[in-house]
């Protein structure tokens, strides 16, 4: 069966500092990938898939950017987070043919200082 | 952006009773999702209607999907305490699978 981790589970993180969240799934191929971002009490906003190694695709211009080095790894980093960077991260994958649901990781809490 | 806006934005009913949300969106669609999230937890997907679809089942879930109205609603029967969370649904279309969630509904289920 397919499983997804997402790790670390909890950050906290001063203004200025980088980061790295890494998400990895496992038990299947070719899969598309997400990050999205949830405020509190809110809805989840996507910010970046890919459909490939290498294929990254934003949806909204921040202060993140994020990376496929592997089919089944997705990392997103920021070289200096803001204040506004505060967040619920979650990681999902889904297959890559049509009308197919999305399968999300427990999320990392995200804390600026 | 936001594309579902769903309503009630909180519920809270005794446990046993039915529960109903329901979803608008905007834009045309090639399916609509129900997800589940409890608190500091991750999504999970709880049933996916496609947009040649009227309602659909699944244990005690029934969803219903008007496209014309642009609409969706989910019906939780003979709810549990358990059944507690937020509940957002998903417009999803194209071969990225990329999905747009509404604002989502918290409810409550008192035991």
């Amino acid at each position: 069966s397919q499983t997804i981790h997402q790790w670390p589970a909890t950050l906290v993180q001063p203004v200025g500092s980088p980061l790295s969240l890494e998400c990895t799934v496992e038990g299947t191929s070719n899969p598309n990938l997400y990050w999205y971002r949830q405020a509190a009490g809110r809805g989840l906003q996507l910010l970046f898939y890919s459909v490939g190694i290498g294929q990254i695709s934003s949806e909204v211009p921040q202060n993140l950017s994020a990376s496929r080095p592997q089919d089944r790894q997705f990392i997103l980093s920021s070289k200096k987070l803001l204040l506004s960077d505060s967040g619920f991260y979650l990681c999902a994958w889904s297959p890559l043919t049509n009308n197919q649901p999305q399968h999300f990781g427990d999320g990392t809490r995200l804390s600026i200082l | 952006s936001q594309q579902g806006e769903e309503d009630p934005q909180a519920l809270s009913i005794q446990e046993g009773e039915n529960a109903t949300m329901n979803c608008s969106y905007k834009t045309s669609i090639n399916n609509l999702q129900w997800y589940r999230q409890n608190s500091g937890r991750g999504l999970v997907h709880l049933i996916l209607i496609r947009s040649n679809e009227r309602e659909k089942h699944s244990g005690r879930l029934r969803v219903t999907l008007d496209t014309s109205k642009k609409s969706s609603s989910l019906l939780i029967t003979a709810s549990r305490a358990a059944d507690t969370a937020s509940y957002f649904c998903a417009t999803g279309g194209g071969a990225t699978n990329k999905l747009i969630f509404g604002t989502g509904t918290l409810l409550a289920v008192q035991p």
